[in-house]
């Protein structure tokens, strides 16, 4: 079975202190994991996948198969990364979603 | 390109009413999937399909039902709705294959009295 799991329903970090938001994730093939975001009033949007090995407005994010992570890592938070932040896993098809982290940044 | 629509915006409906979200997407994606969103919940996938004519069940089906008559729509019907169906409900699609890119519509919030 597929299962993901985001532990923190709510970070808060200051600006300009790193920020790392967990996922965990359960699955006995090979896995395809994503962080997706939702800023205020917008639509849920990629930010990153790890089959890209990219890193998108700082974020970067890498796969650890022997931990089973996906944790998501900025080195210095700005106040514009306020979001909602939600972990997916992509296996036979189905594409399920962790519970989310909502990340505050303080000034 | 409109990308993904999803219309209503807002609805109010009785316990054991009916009624149809609509989605439709005009990119030829191949894979379509309807989400519910709860608070301290995240996203769960109700139903998704990977072609015209081809659907499945997701995590919490029970209350829904899909169908893919065409590439460009994926309508989800509540049957008979119960409050506990309140919620947002969101409409994606992709390309097929495990790495694509989602994309979301817009998102219909739905309460049930």
């Amino acid at each position: 079975a597929q299962r993901v799991t985001q532990p923190e329903k709510l970070l808060s970090v200051f600006k300009g202190a790193p920020v790392e938001l967990k996922c965990n994730y359960s699955y006995s093939g090979s896995p395809e994991l994503f962080w997706y975001v939702q800023y205020s009033r917008q639509r849920l949007q990629l930010l990153l996948r790890h089959i890209s090995r990219e890193s998108i407005k700082g974020f970067t994010a890498d796969l650890n198969k022997g931990e089973t992570s996906f944790h998501l890592k900025k080195p210095f938070a700005q106040e514009e990364d306020s979001a909602m932040y939600y972990c997916a896993l992509s296996g036979n098809d189905k594409i399920i979603f962790g519970k989310g982290t909502r990340l505050h940044i303080l000034p | 390109n409109a990308g993904v629509t999803q219309t209503p915006k807002f609805q109010v409906l009785k316990t054991g009413q009916s009624m149809t979200l609509q989605c439709a997407q005009d990119m030829n994606h191949e894979y379509m999937s309807w989400y519910r969103q709860d608070p301290g919940m995240g996203l769960r996938l109700i139903h998704y399909s990977v072609g015209a004519g081809i659907t499945d069940q997701g995590e919490v089906p029970n209350g829904y039902n899909v169908s893919r008559s065409t590439t460009e729509d994926f309508p989800l019907r509540l049957l008979s709705a119960a409050p506990s169906q309140t919620s947002v409900y969101f409409c994606a699609s992709s390309y097929r294959g495990r790495g694509n890119e989602q994309f979301f519509g817009p998102g219909t919030r739905l309460t049930v009295l």
